[in-house]
């Protein structure tokens, strides 16, 4: 069964330090996948997504992200964080049938 | 491009009343529009997905005549919480695809009270 997982579910990183998060999926195929983000009562914004070709996919806000497939990961990073960055992040795995599944989220925290 | 709009952002209503919500992708078609919902600090589960012209295929347990979907056209899809309930109570995303992406909603925040 196709499913996401985010082993984090809380992260807090000082203002200007690196920001990895962790993303695992299973899916049998070549995945789709995607970041998004969401700020509180917000909708979702996607940050990147990765589909096919360069591993390492840029995306807006300063993130990018690594697909591997060896190790069924895509863990998103910025190399310095900004308070704005506090929110809550998802990683999804787009199914054949055009359907996204969520991993249960992680929630940044920034201390200035 | 790609903006999609939710209508009403937030709406509290009485128990055993309905509400509606709207979807609409504002400057493109969209023939699938998917609907989901969140609970506090959790992460979005999706409730059905909505075809253009046809009927809505709900996931395993929502229930299809309380959640009453419908996409009447290439830029709404509406769904309609008939008898709300206070568990009901929660806040409802919509998206509509467009070439391999879904884009989101800002999703409406319902209460029933």
């Amino acid at each position: 069964a196709q499913s996401v997982t985010q082993p984090d579910i809380h992260i807090t990183v000082s203002e200007g330090a690196s920001l990895e998060l962790r993303c695992n999926y299973s899916y049998g195929a070549t995945p789709y996948l995607f970041w998004y983000v969401q700020s509180p009562g917000q909708g979702l914004q996607l940050l990147l997504k990765y589909f096919s070709g360069d591993t390492l996919v840029q995306g807006i806000k300063g993130f990018e992200a690594e697909f591997k497939r060896s190790q069924s990961s895509f863990n998103l990073r910025k190399p310095s964080v900004h308070w704005s960055d506090a929110a809550e992040y998802f990683c999804a795995v787009q199914s054949n049938t055009d359907k996204l599944i969520f991993g249960t989220g992680t929630r940044l925290q920034v201390f200035p | 491009g790609a903006v999609v709009s939710q209508h009403p952002s937030w709406v509290i209503c009485k128990s055993g009343t309905s509400v509606k919500i709207e979807c609409r992708s504002l400057d493109f078609q969209a023939t699938t529009m998917f609907w989901y919902r969140q609970f506090p600090k959790q992460s979005l589960m999706l409730m059905a997905t909505s075809n253009e012209g046809s009927k809505a295929t709900y996931e395993q347990g929502v229930e299809k005549d309380k959640f009453l979907i419908n996409h009447a056209s290439l830029t709404l899809s509406t769904l309609t919480v008939t008898s709300a309930h206070p568990e009901d109570s929660s806040f409802y995303i919509c998206s509509a695809a467009s070439y391999n992406e879904q884009f989101f909603g800002p999703g409406t925040r319902l209460t029933v009270l």
